[in-house]
């Protein structure tokens, strides 16, 4: 089946170690994005590729980064954690071009904890 | 502010029920309009998207839209145990915005 693969599930670091989150996807989809997520809150949209173009949001701390090698794969770089950013960090894909007008397909999620 | 606001509940339906999930948004020039079902701890996971004024029906699953009133909502007929869960509304219009949900608690 096709999917949207998020590694790993569950990661713990050290306050100010750098943390690398991974997903990869199944479905050829164009468009690749990641979310936080804290308990009770909206998904927030923290970045998204559309192929190889980057769009950042407005609000997302220096601190996140993300690389898109290939269609299949985009990794979330925290290159120093802080006790706020323990949180659930959604992969997503869809379709494009128009990808506000497409569903978004989740992996499962990475919970990052900090320590 | 561009927003999507859905009550948080908890929505409690015997089971059996017709459940009711609201979700009203702020941008007119909305376009798209999804609902997640999020289990605790977990991804969430597309139910429904309507494009178009009207119902969408899938199964026990109906989608109403009315973009005049800026309101989109779901319904879940036959509510069953295993519906328990929080509900995300999405929005698209230059980006998709998500709604903090829903959580529906099925009583048996």
């Amino acid at each position: 089946d096709a999917m949207v693969i998020q590694n790993p599930r569950y990661q713990v670091t050290q306050f100010g170690k750098p943390v690398t989150l991974s997903c990869s996807q199944t479905l050829n989809h164009n468009v690749m994005y990641w979310y936080q997520q804290k308990s009770s809150q909206a998904p927030k949209l923290l970045f998204h590729y559309y192929d190889k173009d980057f769009n950042n949001e407005a609000d997302t701390p220096d601190n996140f980064q993300s690389r898109r090698p290939n269609t299949s794969f985009c990794f979330l770089d925290i290159r120093s954690p802080g006790l706020g950013d323990a949180a659930m960090y959604l992969c997503a894909t869809s379709r494009g071009p128009g990808e506000t007008n497409q569903p978004q397909h989740f992996g499962d999620g990475t919970r990052l904890s900090i320590l | 502010q561009k927003e999507v606001e859905q009550n948080s509940g908890p929505l409690s339906v015997p089971e059996g029920a017709i459940a009711s999930l609201n979700c009203t948004y702020s941008d007119r020039g909305s376009q798209s309009f999804f609902w997640y079902r999020q289990y605790s701890g977990k991804s969430p996971e597309l139910i429904m998207f309507i494009y178009s004024n009207g119902d969408k029906e899938d199964g026990r699953f109906t989608a109403q839209l009315n973009k005049a009133s800026q309101y989109v909502s779901l319904l879940i007929r036959d509510s069953q145990p295993s519906d328990s869960a929080t509900y995300l509304c999405a929005v698209g219009a230059s980006k998709i915005i998500f709604g903090s949900g829903t959580r529906l608690s099925i009583r048996p």
